[in-house]
């Protein structure tokens, strides 16, 4: 079974400012990673995903991550955040192996001041 | 295209009773997967239903079963609720074998008194 890790469950940055968001997992064989967005009173919305390939991942809204293996981390990153950018952010993985379930993070809320 | 849509948007029911919770899946896709997301934690599998069988299961108990139909659509049904039982309640939808691209509603929101 995998898990998932979100270090911070609140990071308050200023706008303009670049900011990343943690995520560690843990999993015997491979996973898909992903990094959700949900804003208030919404389901979540998927920003990025890792498959395979290229370790640096391009999302919507200008954000980006990382993936690490041998760190078994996938960190969300973006170099300038807006106002809209306040919301949590969840990460994610599920198996590779085609139905299984997604299991998440416990969520990072992302807090731009003004 | 619709999305996934989910049924009724908020529910407020008393303990010990029983609800009904639907989701339609986006345009064809054939499984449908539900979560429960507590207030300040990310959301837990609680199934998933595909060809209108329950595929797979997480750490939940028989209060929570669900069903699916022909045209995919899906029901969440939580007997004897407790108050613990409050929280959002998401569906996700997706081809079968392509967990990689799940969609989800913007989930009921249930609170339990």
């Amino acid at each position: 079974a995998q898990s998932v890790t979100q270090l911070d469950s609140q990071v308050p940055v200023f706008e303009e400012a670049p900011v990343e968001l943690r995520c560690n997992y843990s999993s015997s064989v491979s996973v898909y990673l992903f990094w959700y967005v949900q804003y208030p009173n919404q389901g979540l919305q998927l920003l990025l995903k890792y498959l395979s390939g290229s370790t640096l991942v391009k999302g919507i809204n200008g954000f980006e991550a990382e993936f690490n293996k041998s760190q078994t981390s996938f960190h969300l990153r973006k170099p300038s955040v807006h106002i809209s950018d306040t919301a949590e952010y969840f990460c994610a993985a599920t198996l590779l192996a085609g139905y299984q379930k997604v299991t998440f993070g416990t969520g990072t809320k992302l807090q731009v001041i003004p | 295209d619709a999305g996934v849509t989910q049924s009724p948007t908020h529910l407020i029911k008393t303990r010990g009773q029983q609800v009904t919770l639907r989701c339609s899946p986006k345009s064809g896709h054939d499984t449908v997967s539900w979560y429960q997301q507590a207030l300040g934690q990310g959301p837990q599998f609680i199934f998933q239903y595909y060809e209108e069988e329950e595929r797979q299961r997480g750490n939940f108990p028989d209060r929570f079963s669900g069903h699916q139909f022909p045209n995919y659509s899906s029901e969440l049904n939580v007997n004897a609720l407790l108050l613990g039982d409050s929280a959002l309640y998401l569906c996700a939808s997706s081809v079968d074998g392509e967990n990689e691209k799940l969609f989800f509603g913007s989930g009921t929101q249930l609170s339990v008194l």
